[in-house]
């Protein structure tokens, strides 16, 4: 079965810094990756997704992810983080007919 | 065009009671999934259904019935509810383009079982 795995249940970073969340998943064959994120009292958000081709995949909101198959991670990245930027983020495995998610990483961003 | 909504937003029950939590779509999607999230557990699947007039079950579908009730619409039953199913219930639905493989969700219903 596919797998990922969110080693930090929580991040902080302060307002301005760069940010990673990692993720590290277990497939057999070609990943398909994904990040989600989740506002309080709301749903999923997608964020962005890896099927093939460049391994830095760009997403919504200024997030970035790098796809990194000789160490089986896609880490979610971005240059400069916003207060606005604190949710709760997941990482997901595509599976045959749906999703494998990650049990999420809480992003704290301070002022 | 609302995307994915789901009714009620809240719902205590008391154990041994039935409910129905209802979702509809309004992409033309033909597959859509009911998962649970639970604190440190991340989302887990329960039931999915790939097209109108197939479910399948998930990782955790003990305790759970669905209905595919036309394309737009896949509800989840629960027929005697039980505490350890409080939690935050989420529908979600995926297009079927080749280049298309996320999935949208709703903006969830939080059920409290006493």
């Amino acid at each position: 079965a596919q797998s990922v795995a969110q080693p930090e249940d929580q991040v902080n970073v302060a307002e301005g810094n760069p940010l990673t969340v990692k993720c590290t998943y277990s497939v057999s064959g070609n990943p398909y990756l994904f990040w989600y994120v989740q506002y309080p009292n709301r749903g999923l958000q997608f964020l962005l997704k890896y099927i093939t081709g460049d391994n830095l995949v760009k997403g919504s909101y200024g997030f970035e992810a790098e796809f990194n198959k000789s160490q089986t991670s896609f880490h979610l990245k971005k240059p400069s983080a916003l207060v606005s930027d604190s949710a709760l983020y997941f990482c997901a495995v595509r599976e045959i007919g749906t999703l494998t998610f990650g049990k999420g990483t809480m992003l704290l961003v301070s002022p | 065009n609302a995307g994915v909504t789901q009714t009620p937003k809240f719902q205590v029950l008391k154990t041994g009671q039935s409910m129905t939590l209802q979702c509809a779509q309004d992409m033309n999607h033909n597959s859509m999934y009911w998962y649970r999230q639970d604190p440190g557990m991340g989302l887990r699947l329960i039931y999915y259904s790939a097209s109108e007039g197939t479910t399948d079950k998930g990782e955790v579908p003990n305790g759970y019935n669905v209905s595919r009730l036309n394309k737009r619409e896949f509800s989840l039953r629960l027929e005697s509810a039980a505490p350890s199913q409080t939690s935050v219930y989420f529908c979600a639905s995926k297009g079927e383009a080749r280049s298309s493989y996320e999935q949208y969700f709703g903006p969830g219903t939080r059920l409290t079982v006493t």
